[in-house]
Order: C-alpha cells, then structure tokens, then sequence
C-alpha cells in the first residue's frame, strides 16, 4: 500500500522569497505522483505530475518538483513567491488496487500562506 | 465543457434526514470517485467506480452508498445522516490508466445538525 507524508501543515512566507513544500511518499512499485493546489472554496487542481519521464517536473505557475528516488521525496518549489499563490497544496501517490484499478493516495495538506 | 459538475454547492441536514448528492463528468473518463474533505485531514476516499457498473469501497464507507447511474453520473447517498458527516465532499474523475490524473468538481459543503 502506498502512502504519503507531507511535512509541515502550514508555511509562510514572505513575497518574492522561495516557496519549498516538503512530500514524502512509499510506494512498492514505480510512483506516479502529484501535486494539486486547492484555492479557498474550490475544488483540487493538478499542478505538476511525475510519470517518470523526467525527475525534474515543471508545471503551472512556476511551480516545479523533483523526483529523487533515493530519498523516496517530491518536494515542490517556486523560486518567488507571489500573493497569489497562497492556498492549500496537496501531495498525492497513485497506486495500484487490484483488477485494473488505480487509487490516488492524498497527504494532509500544506497551507501555504504569502505575507507581503 | 463544462468538466466535472457537483450539486448541491451547499446542503445543510437535520440528524437522521437522507440526501443524495449528484456529480456528472463530460470528459468521457472511465473511472469516477466521491471523497471527504475535513481540516487537518486531507482528502479520503468514500467510494469509487472504476468503470460503468462497478463500484467499489475507499477508506471511509461507512454510512455511504453510490451508485454509478452511467458513464456520466456518480451519485454519493447518505441514508440517514449524522454530524460525523458534516464535510466538503468532492467528486472526480480519470481515466483508467496507471498514471490516474484526477479531474476534481467544485465540492458539496454539508453540514449536519
């Protein structure tokens, strides 16, 4: 069974400073893994998704996380934090079910906050 | 396309009343999930349809049904409500591939009195 650690429930911090969000994951096969961002009262939306054709994964919003097997982590960065950017973030790992099946594994979460 | 579709944005219960909270997809994804969402613990998953006529239990089925009325629809149902269910709930959808990339819907806010 897979599983998911993000550490630290809340991170602040200041406009224009690096944003780093911390995501452990296990897995017993190959991870495909996960960030989505949620806005205050509204659903997830995908940031990134790393299906191992790159550890280096770019998404939107300047957003980017790296795969790095030997620490079994896919930590999320931005390298200037924007106001806009404040909002819930979650790590999530898809595993395997049985049959032919698929379920995505969610972390507690990370509220970002951005102070100006 | 209007993407994933959930309604009620909003319900509010007295304890033991019955609902049935509705979510529709227009992408033509195989797989549908309903989860809770409660501070502090992320999302969990409820129930799920990996393909049209199957459903089968997540992490927390307790006091849930579902039924997947076609490929489109998803329904979640609570029979007899209690206050442990006050939550955001969320529908989603992907197709049925390793990679499982979710679509999610706007959420239903329920609260139980």
């Amino acid at each position: 069974a897979q599983s998911v650690t993000q550490l630290g429930s809340h991170v602040s911090v200041s406009e224009g400073a690096l944003v780093l969000l911390r995501c452990n994951y296990s897995s017993s096969v190959p991870p495909y893994l996960f960030w989505y961002v949620q806005y205050p009262n509204q659903g997830l939306q995908l940031l990134l998704k790393y299906t191992s054709a790159a550890t280096l994964v770019k998404g939107i919003n300047g957003f980017e996380a790296e795969f790095k097997k030997s620490e079994t982590s896919f930590h999320l960065t931005k390298p200037s934090a924007h106001m806009s950017d404040a909002a819930e973030y979650f790590c999530a790992v898809s595993g395997y079910s049985g049959g032919s099946n698929y379920k995505l594994t969610f972390g507690k979460g990370t509220l970002l906050t951005v102070n100006p | 396309n209007a993407g994933v579709t959930q309604t009620p944005k909003f319900q509010v219960l007295k304890t033991g009343q019955s609902m049935t909270l509705q979510c529709a997809q227009d992408m033509n994804h195989n797989s549908m999930y309903w989860y809770r969402q409660d501070p502090g613990m992320g999302l969990r998953l409820i129930y799920y349809s990996a393909s049209e006529g199957t459903t089968d239990k997540g992490e927390v089925p307790n006091g849930y049904n579902v039924s997947r009325l076609n490929k489109r629809e998803f329904s979640l149902r609570l029979e007899s409500a209690a206050p442990s269910q006050t939550s955001v709930y969320f529908c989603a959808s992907s197709e049925r591939t390793v990679d499982n990339e979710q679509f999610f819907g706007p959420g239903t806010r329920l609260t139980v009195l």
